[in-house]
């Protein structure tokens, strides 16, 4: 069975500061996918950044990169210069491709990430 | 395309009724994912289908719990009769299939408080 772990449920940063959000999985598959999703207060679920398994680079979206270290099976999020904007909940997610069924997406328990200015 | 839309956002109902929520993917996309938001669960997969296609209910809680996928741009799911428990947000998402992964897009939720 797959698994994403979260272990920070909030964290604090100084505004433009650069924050690292963990995230851990678990999974047996060979060829899966991680993402992360941002989720403010407002309630919508945000796209954030994509890593595939086979990914040898490590996925970077503006001032989002993904840290995947796959013999740790970790997926870090960075994000670099932290604006007031980014006070938010953030999810980190998994597919799976299994070979025989379709692929579902997992979600961990999400890190709240607040900006003091 | 106007995204994943969901209705109603807001439904407050009373114990024992039967509650409907509503979802229209993305033209296009062949997954339709459906998730309970809660406080203390956080985000918990209930059902995926796959070209209308049920693969895995292994999520929802109850039998009180059914949902549907009657073709590619509708799909409902159905709480009866509803409990106090039930109450959180409820999201809908859709996901093209591809070679590679995509991600998948949400709608806005649909906020239930079951009284």
């Amino acid at each position: 069975a797959q698994k994403i772990t979260q272990t920070q449920p909030g964290m604090f940063v100084q505004e433009k500061e650069a924050v690292t959000l963990d995230c851990t999985y678990d999974t047996s598959d060979q060829s899966y996918g991680l993402f992360w999703y941002k989720q403010p207060s407002s309630g919508e679920m945000i796209f954030l950044i994509y890593q595939g398994s086979y990914d040898e680079q490590n996925a970077t979206e503006g001032r989002y990169s993904l840290n995947f270290q796959k013999a740790r099976k970790s997926a870090n999020l960075v994000i670099s210069a932290s604006q007031l904007g980014d006070s938010a909940m953030y999810f980190c997610a998994m597919s799976s491709l299994p070979a025989s069924s379709a692929s579902k997406i997992i979600f961990g328990s999400g890190t709240r990430l607040s900006i003091r200015p | 395309d106007a995204g994943v839309i969901q209705s109603p956002r807001h439904e407050v109902t009373e114990m024992g009724q039967e509650v409907t929520l509503r979802c229209k993917p993305i033209s296009g996309h062949d997954y339709l994912f459906w998730y309970r938001q809660t406080m203390m669960r956080g985000l918990e997969l209930l059902i995926y289908f796959n070209n209308n296609v049920p693969i895995d209910d292994s999520g929802m809680p109850e039998d009180r719990f059914s949902a549907k996928m009657p073709n590619a741009s509708f799909s409902t799911l159905k709480i009866q009769p509803s409990e106090p428990r039930d109450s959180a947000v409820y999201f809908c998402a859709s996901r093209l299939d591809r070679d590679r992964d995509t991600e998948a897009f949400f709608g806005q939720g649909t906020r239930l408080t079951v009284v």
